[in-house]
């Protein structure tokens, strides 16, 4: 256990639906990111939020939605995605947006979108 | 891209050290190397990060040679739960871990 949790872990859903993606830490860290992982393609960062505030957006479709309501919570909202999003979601935290900071992963949300 | 390359995989029998290589010739002075491993299905792993000097934790050692130019990540006795991907990696920004194809490990019994 990394002290990071996501739910749900798996999650099936259509291209009309809405769905949110819920990652939570326990570490006492303020920064947060989420990547994205496709089959057998590198780990791609699409977020990171430091302190709540978001501050990179790496070129993400408007239809992944990310919230930090506080720096224990991060959430990525889904609406209208394509099957080509399906992939396994995975959210990390790090104590600082600093370039020696460790980041640790939670076990991700594997979505399949139909 | 991703700023390092490694063998895109490598075996490794149970209870010997495995010893796994990283090339990173276009590292800066200030980057550090660092080290995950994601086993199947899973979200990756932190194992090791050094910036000059060897360093050695519970889980594995790494050897960054004088130029740092490449590394070794040494797990000293694999056992089958090692067999994972393996990612070295060199910080180029404040936030971003660039993840590459990495080395897929087979330890076997």
């Amino acid at each position: 256990e990394t002290g990071v949790t996501q739910t749900p872990r798996h999650l099936v859903m259509g291209m009309t639906n809405k769905k949110s993606l819920k990652c939570e830490q326990h570490l006492g860290h303020n920064a947060m990111y989420w990547y994205k992982q496709s089959a057998k393609k590198p780990l791609e960062l699409m977020f990171v939020y430091s302190l709540e505030e978001r501050v990179e957006n790496n070129s993400v479709p408007s239809r992944f939605s990310p919230e930090c309501p506080n720096s224990s919570h991060l959430f990525l909202h889904l609406h209208t995605l394509q099957p080509e999003d399906s992939a396994l979601y995975l959210c990390a935290s790090s104590l600082g947006a600093g370039v020696v900071e460790t980041q640790y992963f939670g076990p991700g949300t594997r979505l399949l979108v139909l | 891209d991703a700023k390092t390359t490694q063998p895109p995989s490598m075996d490794c029998a149970e209870g010997r050290a495995a010893n796994l290589p990283c090339n990173h010739s276009t590292i800066s002075g200030n980057e550090y190397v660092y080290w995950y491993r994601q086993i199947h299905s899973q979200g990756p792993q932190y194992i090791i990060h050094g910036l000059k000097n060897n360093e050695t934790n519970e889980m594995a050692s790494l050897i960054i040679t004088e130029d740092r130019k490449s590394s070794t990540l040494i797990l000293p006795h694999a056992t089958l739960r090692d067999t994972a991907v393996y990612y070295c990696i060199v910080r180029v920004g404040a936030d971003k871990l660039i993840f590459g194809t990495g080395t897929r490990l087979q330890v076997f019994p």
